[in-house]
């Protein structure tokens, strides 16, 4: 079954800090993996694409990789703000057009 | 350009009636896709529109979720004797295209069965 699990749940850091999210997922076999960060009552707002034959992709602070063997992705965020406090997604597509969601990380910068 | 965009934001019905949900795609944008969120979760995919026609129905969970594309522009699903079990919210997604390019969310319409 093609799965994707993101650990841990929740994320509290300090203002200014580097960090990691992280992904995992079942099938190497995928097609894209996309990052997604919603907002508290709010849509789902994309961040990052890497298809399948890249190894990672940067948008301003942010910065995510693919290890399609291992089976695993990183969302690096670069000197954290308050306003990055949100759930971030990720969420895979395998050979159908749908997308498989983690349940999500809830972060939370502290100032 | 305008976003996806979807009507109401917020419904609140009773058990057993019906229900539409309305997603405006990006303009231009020839596939679409419903996903459903339930609290703390991450969103399950329903159904995914190519065109007008429906390509995958495979995560409608019953027969009384039904969803419609006339034009190839908006869509409408439709919920038939609505169950509390029902209530999440309902996103709606629309891409460029089928070959890999990445999908954008509307706000979304939280559904409340009563």
């Amino acid at each position: 079954k093609q799965e994707v699990t993101q650990i841990p749940a929740a994320l509290s850091v300090p203002e200014g800090e580097n960090l990691v999210l992280n992904c995992s997922f079942t099938d190497s076999a995928i097609y894209n993996l996309q990052w997604f960060r919603q907002d508290p009552g709010k849509g789902l707002t994309s961040l990052l694409l890497i298809q399948s034959s890249q190894r990672e992709q940067t948008s301003g602070r942010l910065n995510a990789s693919l290890d399609k063997s291992s089976g695993r992705s990183t969302l690096y965020i670069a000197a954290s703000q308050p306003g990055d406090s949100a759930t971030y997604l990720c969420a895979v597509r395998w050979g159908a057009q749908k997308l498989v969601f983690g349940q999500g990380t809830r972060l939370t910068i502290n100032p | 350009g305008a976003g996806v965009s979807q009507t109401p934001s917020n419904k609140v019905t009773e058990k057993g009636k019906y229900v539409e949900l309305r997603c405006d795609p990006i303009s231009g944008h020839t596939a679409l896709y419903w996903y459903r969120q339930s609290l703390g979760q991450g969103p399950e995919f329903l159904i995914y529109f190519q065109g007008t026609g429906a390509a995958d129905d495979s995560g409608l969970p019953n027969d009384r979720f039904f969803a419609v594309r006339p034009e190839g522009s908006v869509s409408t699903l439709k919920i038939q004797r609505t169950e509390r079990g029902d209530s999440a919210v309902y996103l709606c997604a629309s891409s460029a295209s089928t070959s890999g390019d990445p999908q954008y969310f509307g706000p979304g319409t939280r559904l409340t069965v009563l």
